[in-house]
């Protein structure tokens, strides 16, 4: 019943070792997102995709890039993680850009920690 | 650029009363849409109510409405009959398709529901 899914739900990588999240959607949208949340605060996007069209956050951090495979599949790849970078990643996905007919749906979030 | 503010970073409710809940807003766009999301402990966020800014009518869903004032830039969220299951933080979103598409969270308010 999902509809955008997130893999893993909790992930556990080293200081500095390279980290690939994933997330799928069966919506057939348009738009794939990706946020960072960190504990009690708003989500932040990092980069959105519209069909393969790649757009960055310009305060987005050289060390996150993504990848988009196809329609369905969106992944954040983390190059060298730090410590800074323990938080959850939500995947969201839009049929186009945001308007109250086309709101974004979330996955269920991956939690990253960073040893 | 467009903010969003939420005053009440934390706020209880006993179960079946009623809570308000606070957003204003900055834009100089006319045409725009706000979104109440709901993010549950460790649970996936989803949308709980939308309203378009060209509507005056305030939006109603179920137990959920809104209190749109669109000169005074505010866009609360009432619950009424609140339930246990309520309890989540709570986020003000905002996007406009001439500044950007993107979404504007506001720093969530924490509810608790009190049994």
């Amino acid at each position: 019943d999902a509809m955008v899914i997130q893999n893993p739900r909790y992930q556990v990588t080293q200081f500095g070792k390279p980290v690939t999240l994933s997330c799928s959607q069966t919506l057939n949208h348009n738009v794939m997102y990706w946020y960072q949340q960190k504990s009690s605060q708003a989500p932040k996007l990092l980069f959105h995709y519209y069909d393969k069209d790649f757009n960055n956050e310009a305060d987005t951090p050289d060390n996150f890039q993504s990848r988009r495979p196809n329609t369905s599949f969106c992944f954040l790849d983390i190059r060298s993680p730090g410590l800074g970078d323990a938080a959850m990643y939500l995947c969201a996905t839009s049929r186009g850009y945001v308007t109250s007919n086309q709101p974004q749906h979330f996955g269920d979030g991956t939690r990253l920690s960073i040893l | 650029a467009q903010t969003v503010t939420q005053s009440q970073p934390e706020m209880s409710v006993q179960e079946a009363e009623t809570v308000t809940l606070s957003c204003t807003y900055d834009t100089s766009e006319n045409n725009y849409y706000l979104f109440w999301y709901k993010q549950p402990p460790s649970r996936q966020m989803i949308l709980v109510i939308r309203q378009e800014a060209y509507k005056q009518q305030n939006a109603t869903e179920n137990r959920f409405s809104v209190n749109f004032q669109k000169a005074a830039k505010s866009f609360s969220l009432k619950i009424s009959d609140s339930q246990l299951g309520d309890t989540a933080m709570y986020f003000c979103a905002f996007t406009a398709p001439n500044a950007g598409n993107m979404l504007t969270f506001g720093g969530g308010t924490r509810l608790m529901v009190k049994p």
